[in-house]
């Protein structure tokens, strides 16, 4: 069974760095053709794709986030991991992240985690 | 970046209508396309995957279709479950684009 779940610091300030969990069980992270991607959505508001991580370390990002993404995996434990500098309150989104097999992205998503950015 | 026209962005809908939903590439994305559906307070879910498969566990009510640039999603017959938000996403391309969601609200 492939689950998913992010965890995240729930609030933060103007300028600080976001740092984003994914926990996730029911596949490895080193199993050919195995991504994970990021994807956020503002309250009310559409999705936005952030980024991907692939089995062989491969990374993608968004470029309209411009250079403020990084992306990370640890295999071992199962985990992935996104990083966003430098966060204003156009950053406040529930965030997921969900599973790329198969050549089809997301079938799998996680909960989300709600991230506000509040002074 | 490839942008992923959808419409409408809203829809009243009657239960038992066929509903169709169209995202247009600003490109060819080929058959890359996947559509999903996102419920209030929900993750999304993917209901279609290039851009005509069926995803596992979901009705033989939703089908998606191609015709050039337009994709399409259709849900015949219409149940009450099914009112909720639909997106499409591109991922011919990075970086991975979505339309801007459609919106059923039961009439």
């Amino acid at each position: 069974q492939v689950t998913l779940k992010e965890s995240g610091p729930g609030i933060l300030q103007p300028s600080q760095t976001l740092s984003l969990t994914c926990t996730f069980s029911g596949f490895s992270l080193s199993t050919y053709g195995m991504g994970v991607g990021w994807i956020r959505q503002p309250s009310g508001k559409g999705l936005e794709w952030l980024a991907n991580i692939w089995w062989d370390d491969d990374k993608y990002y968004n470029p309209s986030l411009k250079n403020r993404l990084t992306i990370s995996k640890d295999t071992s434990n199962n985990q992935a991991f996104l990083k966003i500098t430098n966060v204003d309150t156009a950053d406040t989104a529930t965030y997921y992240c969900a599973r790329i097999y198969g050549g089809s992205p997301f079938a799998y998503w996680g909960q989300g985690t709600l991230v506000t950015v509040s002074s | 970046d490839i942008q992923m026209t959808q419409s409408p962005s809203s829809m009243s809908v009657s239960l038992g209508d066929t509903v169709t939903i169209t995202c247009r590439a600003s490109q060819d994305v080929g058959i890359y396309v996947n559509w999903f559906q996102q419920k209030p307070g929900k993750s999304p879910r993917r209901m279609i995957y290039r851009a005509t498969n069926l995803a596992d566990g979901v009705p033989s009510r939703f089908s998606g279709s191609r015709s050039g640039s337009d994709y399409s999603l259709t849900i015949s017959s219409l149940e009450s479950e099914d009112v909720a938000d639909y997106h499409c996403l591109q991922y011919d391309e990075y970086p991975y684009t979505f339309g801007a969601g459609t919106k059923l609200e039961l009439k």
